[in-house]
């Protein structure tokens, strides 16, 4: 069973619109991590944040805010204000307590058009 | 360097040709993943180390994929007789210690194409 779902295949959006990127995970442990990366068309992969399952607090940084509610299972990404240079693929990612590895999800495409 | 490097950045390969690929991580870190990202897709898990032992090595898609790292520093991961479904990217990461959960910083990934 896919464990990282990122429904939206692609988006494309105005530039200075509000874009959230939306992420459904999957795990029956208690403790597990979230993540979200970055893959900007050099490929390389840019980490943006990490959160632990016990912290539900919502972060902000900068035009970047994360959703973590583990009642939906659910972890939103919202760009606001976007860029064109916020154009990318994003992923979000689960590492579950008892492994090392990450599950990505399939990524969600992001246009941003001038 | 200040993060992981990979080379080469670029290979093309015939078919049942071997290849090797290189990462280096990042000074000091000591788990070190590898990752097969096909195209459209994202990154799959392929093997990890903890400085020069290789602990899990469960997404390895075949026996003619090899990993090593054998000062627990530099990795490279082998691939023989390359076949066409063998063209990916293939992603290296580190992080510095092995905690749970750790976040994994990424290289910049070796393209392999195989013909």
């Amino acid at each position: 069973a896919q464990k990282v779902t990122q429904a939206q295949t692609e988006i494309s959006v105005v530039e200075k619109e509000d874009v959230t990127l939306d992420c459904v995970y999957e795990t029956r442990d208690t403790t597990y991590y979230l993540f979200w990366y970055k893959q900007p068309p050099s490929g390389e992969l840019v980490f943006l944040i990490r959160r632990n399952s016990f912290d539900e607090q919502n972060e902000i940084s900068g035009r970047y805010s994360w959703n973590f509610q583990k009642s939906t299972s659910s972890f939103n990404f919202t760009i606001t204000a976007s860029q064109v240079v916020d154009s990318a693929v994003y992923f979000c990612a689960l590492i579950m307590n008892r492994d090392d590895k990450i599950f990505f999800g399939k990524g969600t495409r992001l246009h941003i058009l001038p | 360097g200040a993060g992981v490097s990979q080379s080469p950045r670029y290979k093309v390969a015939k078919r049942g040709q071997d290849v090797a690929l290189r990462c280096d991580p990042i000074s000091g870190h000591v788990s070190l993943f590898w990752y097969q990202q096909a195209l459209g897709q994202g990154p799959e898990f392929l093997t990890y180390f903890q400085n020069e032992a290789q602990l899990d090595k469960s997404g390895l898609p075949s026996d003619r994929f090899f990993a090593e790292r054998p000062e627990g520093s530099v990795s490279t991961l082998k691939i023989q007789r390359t076949q066409q479904e063998d063209s990916a990217v293939y992603l290296c990461a580190s992080s510095p210690v092995r905690l749970p959960g750790e976040t994994q910083y990424f290289g910049p990934g070796t393209r392999l194409l195989v013909l």
